[in-house]
């Protein structure tokens, strides 16, 4: 099975902070997510990634940003926290870019409270 | 571009009641679509898929039938337990990307009380 492991299921920030959240998967799948989840507007996705130092922004980039030095792992930063990026934040892997079948796989969540 | 409309929450049923989620989709290309489901406090896991028209996908008693014609893929469930209370969301793959981005509705929370 698929495991994507996000490092806190909880952090609590202050507002200015630099916040890093972390992604670790273990397949080996060259495309991983970052999408931010909020009551009453669903999954919205922020930066994704095709390959190692590839990114591509989403829907949602401002105030973010990402890094993916390593195949396995997938970080996303909040550049200067603020009290509107207080969410649930969800990791998720796929494995070929280029294929139309393969699922997504999600990690747990961390949910973020910027104070 | 590619988007994937659900229809609104919540969802209140009855155990034993019959579910319909409704989904509709956008493609610029030839879609694979996907059903996945968020228990409280999870990430959201693989429900059912679905890669061509006219095929059905199918799992723990829930189906949806990808339907070209009405550009649809909407969610079954026949007997609904107080197990299946989650949020669902409906997704799309575009055959014509080389990104792999998929594509999510709202969500769909439903509630089955017993």
């Amino acid at each position: 099975d698929v495991k994507v492991t996000q490092s806190s299921r909880y952090l609590v920030k202050r507002t200015g902070e630099k916040v890093f959240l972390e992604c670790v998967q273990d397949m080996d799948h060259e495309n991983m997510f970052w999408y931010r989840q909020d009551p009453g507007l669903g999954l919205r996705l922020i930066y994704f990634s095709y390959d190692v130092k590839m990114k591509e922004k989403g829907d949602i980039p401002e105030g973010y940003s990402v890094s993916r030095e390593k195949k396995e792992r997938f970080s996303l930063i909040l550049e200067s926290a603020s009290t509107n990026q207080t969410s649930m934040y969800l990791c998720a892997s796929r494995d070929n870019p280029r294929t139309a079948n393969q699922p997504q796989h999600f990690g747990d969540g961390t949910r973020l409270s910027i104070l | 571009g590619d988007s994937v409309t659900q229809m609104e929450g919540p969802v209140t049923l009855s155990e034993e009641a019959f579910l319909t989620i409704n989904c509709t989709y956008t493609a610029t290309g030839y879609p694979s679509l996907f059903w996945y489901v968020q228990y409280p406090g999870e990430g959201l896991q693989l429900l059912l898929k679905a890669t061509k028209a006219d095929d059905k996908g199918s799992n723990k008693g829930f189906e949806a039938t990808y339907r070209k014609e009405t550009t649809s893929f909407h969610l079954e469930k026949g007997s609904v337990q107080v197990s299946d209370s989650a949020v669902y969301f409906c997704g799309l793959h575009d055959r014509g990307s080389t990104l792999g981005r998929l594509y999510f509705g709202r969500g769909t929370q439903l509630t089955v009380w017993p």
